[in-house]
């Protein structure tokens, strides 16, 4: 498969389950990205991993748990979560580097509903 | 502050019409920006970058740095251009997103 893939598409989970988001990228690109995306709010940045390592935490609860174990990789741990954590979480990458920001590309990503 | 706003949650225009999607950013260097779409139940795609000044299926956007923005226009409406539209600010090797027009063509 090609792009930017996302499993699970769906997932619904209770409030004490742990489940985990993965992404998967074949396009060589060296950074990834967890975004998340309510309805009616702006799309919002939680992680990046350049090369692997974690460069941004945007004050992510700590229910949220990522993990990049190589650069075409990145998975996104939950347990314990809210009902308002409900939404889509969208899996990018980019080939950064050059000085300059380069395009992401979008997985589907995953529609999550905490009851 | 970095900063990209929309200011139109939705915009609603008859095929055929033109369309302007505003976008004004805030950035203190020398800006490189985005225009994204996501049509319904695909994924987020970017539509033009401002570096390439190309046009992709019909659209436009002119950086403007006088006045700090960077519309998305198009002369002519198509049904099929109806979608969400984000405009997206390069920053240290991540994108600061505005919240996004969402396009409605009416037939």
């Amino acid at each position: 498969e090609t792009g930017v893939t996302q499993t699970p598409r769906h997932l619904v989970m209770g409030m004490t389950n742990k489940k985990s988001l993965k992404c998967e990228q074949h396009l060589g690109h060296n950074a990834m990205y967890w975004y998340k995306q309510s309805a009616k709010k702006p799309l919002e940045l939680m992680f990046v991993y350049n090369f692997k390592e974690q460069t941004e935490n945007n004050s992510v609860p700590s229910r949220f748990s990522p993990e990049c174990p190589n650069s075409s990789h990145l998975f996104l741990h939950l347990h314990t979560l809210q009902p308002e954590d409900s939404a889509l979480y969208l899996c990018a990458s980019s080939q950064v580097g050059g000085g300059r920001n380069n395009e992401q590309f979008f997985g589907p990503g995953t529609r999550l509903t905490v009851l | 502050a970095q900063r990209v706003t929309q200011p139109e949650k939705l915009l609603s225009v008859f095929k055929g019409a033109p369309v302007e999607l505003k976008c004004n950013y805030s950035y203190s260097g020398s800006p490189e920006l985005f225009w994204y779409v996501q049509y319904s139940r695909q994924r987020l795609q970017l539509l033009l970058r401002h570096i390439s000044r190309e046009s992709i299926k019909g659209f436009t956007a002119d950086l403007n740095k006088g006045e700090t923005s960077f519309h998305l226009k198009k002369p002519f409406a198509q049904e099929e251009d109806s979608a969400m539209y984000y405009c997206a600010l390069g920053s240290n090797y991540q994108l600061i997103w505005g919240a996004g027009t969402k396009l409605i063509i009416k037939p």
